[in-house]
């Protein structure tokens, strides 16, 4: 069966500070990988998404990249972190066109990211 | 556009009591997929049902049942006889065929209280 990992599960990072989450998917080959925020009380915004090793598309222009270094490896990255960076961050995968699970993503646990 | 109105912010009732989540949807693609994800205080979203446009067939499973209408863009979810362990947040979500962007409701929270 597909797992998700996210790491870590929180962090608290000053302002000014870089930033590295990782997401990395098993049970699965060629996933779709997204990257969500959830701002505190608020709904999901899509930040990224991949279709394949260094694909990647943004949604929202902001002080945040992603990459996707392998297959089943996502990252989220940020060289100076803001303050409105604060949320929770969710991984999540979906299969590649032509599965029966393609039509779905699938979440990870997330990373609560606090920057004071 | 594509869009997701989940009027109810916050929902509280009893244990054992019936309640329904609303969900009401906005396209003008003819295929498509509606989701709903279930946030429980950890915070992972965890699926709960897909459905294709295609696809009316209202659906049960326990005391889970969603009601898909196309007349009325709306797909709600009740859940018979409540329990403490179903207080979360409550997502509905639209996807549009052949893209991969999911367009997400703001949710509702629903609290059930013993």
């Amino acid at each position: 069966s597909q797992t998700i990992h996210q790491w870590p599960a929180t962090l608290v990072q000053p302002v000014g500070s870089p930033l590295s989450l990782e997401c990395t998917v098993e049970g699965t080959s060629n996933p779709n990988l997204y990257w969500y925020r959830q701002a505190a009380g608020r709904g999901l915004q899509l930040l990224f998404y991949s279709v394949g090793i260094g694909q990647i598309s943004s949604e929202v222009p902001q002080n945040l990249s992603a990459s996707r270094p392998q297959d089943r490896q996502f990252i989220l990255s940020s060289k100076k972190l803001l303050l409105s960076d604060s949320g929770f961050y969710l991984c999540a995968w979906s299969a590649t066109p032509g599965t029966s699970l393609v039509d779905t993503q699938y979440f990870g646990p997330g990373t609560r990211l606090t920057v004071l | 556009a594509q869009k997701v109105t989940q009027a109810q912010t916050e929902i509280s009732v009893v244990e054992k009591e019936d309640v329904t989540l609303d969900c009401v949807y906005e396209t003008r693609d003819t295929t498509y997929y509606l989701f709903w994800y279930k946030q429980p205080p950890s915070g992972e979203l965890v699926f709960l049902i897909r459905r294709n446009s295609f696809d009316e067939q209202n659906e049960i499973s326990g005391r889970y049942s969603w009601n898909f209408q196309k007349s009325t863009s709306s797909f709600n979810f009740t859940i018979t006889a409540s329990q403490v362990v179903d207080s979360a947040v409550y997502f509905c979500a639209l996807r549009v065929y052949n893209t991969d962007k999911l367009i997400f409701g703001t949710g509702t929270r629903l609290q059930v209280f013993p």
